[in-house]
């Protein structure tokens, strides 16, 4: 299986900050990484595909990049609704795998 | 709008099947264009991938589950079942089905997930 890691596992930050979520895969996956965010309670929803691309309907202020086996996601601007947990997950191969979750709570 | 709805019974004992259901609606579950999976998340953990179903009828399931998960479609309900046996309480967890895009194999739409427990 591929072991998907994140960094950091938890932050701090305030309305209007840039934050930057790192996800390393234990081998190369090309550009098969996704990007989720979950909130408590809710349906997980797709923020990024295929490392780069942004979901229809997801925020500009969410961006992701990267490759082989080191990607990030970034929002450029932290947003009160932008509190919750991401996830990363790889579709190069199966089993389907997931980063442990980044929370991102309020400072 | 496309909606997934999981349901099912909250509590399961130890050494039974766990049964749940996904009633897909918006979209019509046996389109080509997209897969459908399962997916669980213990309690406060991350995620975990255990399965998927395509329009084709295949199905590919997640090797450390494997020889317990079964995952079918009902086309004339528009549901995607969820089965596994012989649960424990390490099958204790929110189950979520998701629909697939076959296009970027990307999960693209979830519900909103079903908290399972497994306890005497």
């Amino acid at each position: 299986d591929i072991q998907m890691t994140q960094s950091p596992s938890s932050l701090s930050a305030s309305v209007g900050d840039r934050v930057t979520i790192t996800c390393r895969a234990s081998q190369s996956i090309a550009s098969y990484l996704n990007w989720y965010q979950h909130k408590p309670g809710k349906a997980p929803k797709l923020l990024i595909y295929a490392a780069s691309s942004l979901q229809s309907g997801a925020p500009s202020r969410f961006s992701g990049s990267g490759s082989g086996t080191d990607f990030t996601l970034t929002i450029s601007s932290l947003q009160p609704e932008d509190f919750a947990t991401y996830y990363c997950q790889q579709s190069f191969s199966t089993p389907r795998t997931f980063g442990q979750g980044t929370k991102v709570e309020i400072k | 709008q496309v909606q997934l709805q999981e349901s099912g019974p909250g509590l399961v004992k130890p050494s039974q099947t766990l049964s749940l259901t996904c009633t897909v609606s918006g979209v019509s579950i046996s389109s080509g264009g997209y897969f459908w999976s399962w997916i669980r998340q213990h309690p406060g953990k991350g995620l975990e991938w255990i399965g998927c179903i395509y329009y084709s009828g295949n199905t590919y399931y997640n090797p450390s589950l494997r020889s317990r998960v079964t995952i079918s479609v009902d086309t004339s309900k528009s549901q995607l079942s969820l089965k596994l046996s012989s649960v424990t309480a390490a099958d204790t967890a929110v189950y979520y089905c998701a629909r697939g895009e076959r296009g970027y194999d990307v999960f693209d739409i979830w519900g909103q997930g079903t908290m399972v427990t497994v306890s005497s």
